[in-house]
């Protein structure tokens, strides 16, 4: 079992709809990263967080420490947000990082 | 400001031969990760290094691999000898300091293709 779930794995929505990606993870962490992976394979950081809510644009990520989990929702989606997000966790030992299987979305016109 | 920086971006090797993957950190960053991506997998972490250091290699295979980041000059992960099982994708990313806090900035990638 992997220590940091993510779900759904695949994920296909229309332009405009609300999106959400969940997170979970097993024990303490001391930050949580959102990546965003694109064909081609370049990876930029969407958010780093370790408590309460971030916003960007139309992404918002928000953390729950005692529930151990964390979601990334796309407001207003469109085709060029599809690509692979990557939830990814420090623990509290150090700092490298451990990452969930990735979701790919889909965003069709 | 340029962000991190690794080459080659394609590199094909042979079975048996040896693989030099290039990482230069953001300025001012001292701290190196390697991550690795096999086909249709996550991404695993490999090694941290700071300059001059190995900090943590838990993520190494025992043979064949080993990573550097020298005093000058950038981060250097070498695979002798390698095997089709080698092909991934191979991140490296860079932070300013120690500790969880620090944000990763991660490199395009170096695609290692074994035939």
């Amino acid at each position: 079992k992997n220590e940091v779930e993510q779900s759904p794995q695949n994920l296909t929505a229309q332009e405009g709809e609300f999106i959400t990606i969940n997170c979970s993870y097993s024990v303490g962490i001391s930050a949580l990263h959102w990546l965003q992976q694109h064909p081609g394979g370049g990876i930029v950081s969407l958010f780093m967080l370790s408590s309460g809510k971030k916003k960007h644009g139309r992404l918002i990520a928000t953390i729950n420490i005692q529930e151990k989990h964390s979601s990334l929702h796309i407001t207003a989606s469109h085709p060029r947000d599809s690509a692979v997000y990557i939830c990814a966790v420090s623990w509290t030992s150090g700092s490298r990082l451990t990452f969930g299987e990735g979701t790919q979305l889909t965003v069709n016109p | 400001n340029a962000g991190v920086m690794q080459n080659p971006r394609h590199l094909v090797r042979r079975r048996g031969q040896e693989a030099r993957l290039r990482c230069s950190p953001m300025k001012g960053h001292s701290h190196v990760y390697w991550y690795r991506q096999l086909p249709e997998e996550g991404l695993k972490f490999m090694v941290y290094l700071q300059k001059e250091n190995i900090i943590d290699e838990s993520g190494m295979p025992k043979e064949r691999f080993s990573a550097e980041f020298p005093k000058e000059g950038p981060s250097i992960l070498r695979i002798q000898q390698v095997v089709r099982g080698d092909s991934a994708a191979y991140f490296c990313a860079s932070s300013r300091s120690q500790g969880a806090r620090y944000e990763q900035y991660f490199g395009p990638g170096t695609r290692l293709t074994v035939t």
